[in-house]
């Protein structure tokens, strides 16, 4: 079955630190990955598709097929990246999404 | 584009009061879904739809009810209201891209669903 893992539900960096958003699936064939971020009591935003291997503010995420992995990451946290976080896999368009990170950045 | 548009945006119910969650998207999308958003839970599926008159179960269906009569409307009815179903729901379209993968879904604004 499919299962998309987020183990940190919240992860405290300063501005200008790095920053990796973990993400760990469970899926038979070949993945569709996505990371979106919501805003505080906004609508969730898509933030990366993996297949269009885009970065978006700063952040890009790369696919591990062998560590079954698509963690999110950004060289230089910005404030104004404190959001929730959550990583979604893609089943025949239906879409299974981790418990979420709440990334804090504090100034 | 209004792109999704989900109505009411604030309920309050009495336990088994049904009700119906509307939402409406104009980008002609053909994928459509349903999801509860939970505190330490995430997103899980409720509905989803794969195009007018289809429609299939997520994770999470039970109590609640679907239909899809139309490309843009997806509505979600809860028949019997419960406390357990006090969450946020959204509502999300997509679309396929030229390679068979999926766009990405687009989501409303959510409904605060509050039973009593």
């Amino acid at each position: 079955a499919q299962r998309v893992t987020q183990p940190e539900k919240l992860l405290s960096v300063f501005k200008g630190a790095p920053v990796e958003l973990k993400c760990n699936y469970s899926y038979s064939g070949s993945p569709e990955l996505f990371w979106y971020v919501q805003y505080s009591r906004q609508r969730l935003q898509l933030l990366l598709r993996h297949i269009s291997r885009e970065s978006i503010k700063g952040f890009t995420a790369d696919l591990n097929k062998g560590e079954t992995s698509f963690h999110l990451k950004k060289p230089f946290a910005q404030e104004e990246d404190s959001a929730m976080y959550y990583c979604a896999l893609s089943h025949f368009n239906k879409f299974y999404f981790g418990s979420g990170t709440k990334l804090n950045v504090k100034p | 584009n209004a792109g999704v548009t989900q109505t009411p945006k604030f309920q309050v119910l009495k336990t088994g009061q049904s009700m119906t969650l509307q939402c409406a998207q104009d980008m002609n999308h053909e994928y459509m879904s349903w999801y509860r958003q939970d505190p330490g839970m995430g997103l899980r599926l409720i509905h989803y739809s794969v195009g007018a008159g289809i429609t299939d179960q997520g994770e999470v269906p039970n109590g609640y009810n679907v239909s899809r009569s139309t490309t843009e409307d997806f509505p979600l009815r809860l028949l019997s209201a419960a406390p357990s179903q006090t969450s946020v729901y959204f509502c999300a379209s997509s679309y396929s891209m030229g390679d068979g993968g999926n766009y990405g879904y687009t989501f409303g604004s959510g409904t605060r669903l509050t039973v009593v």
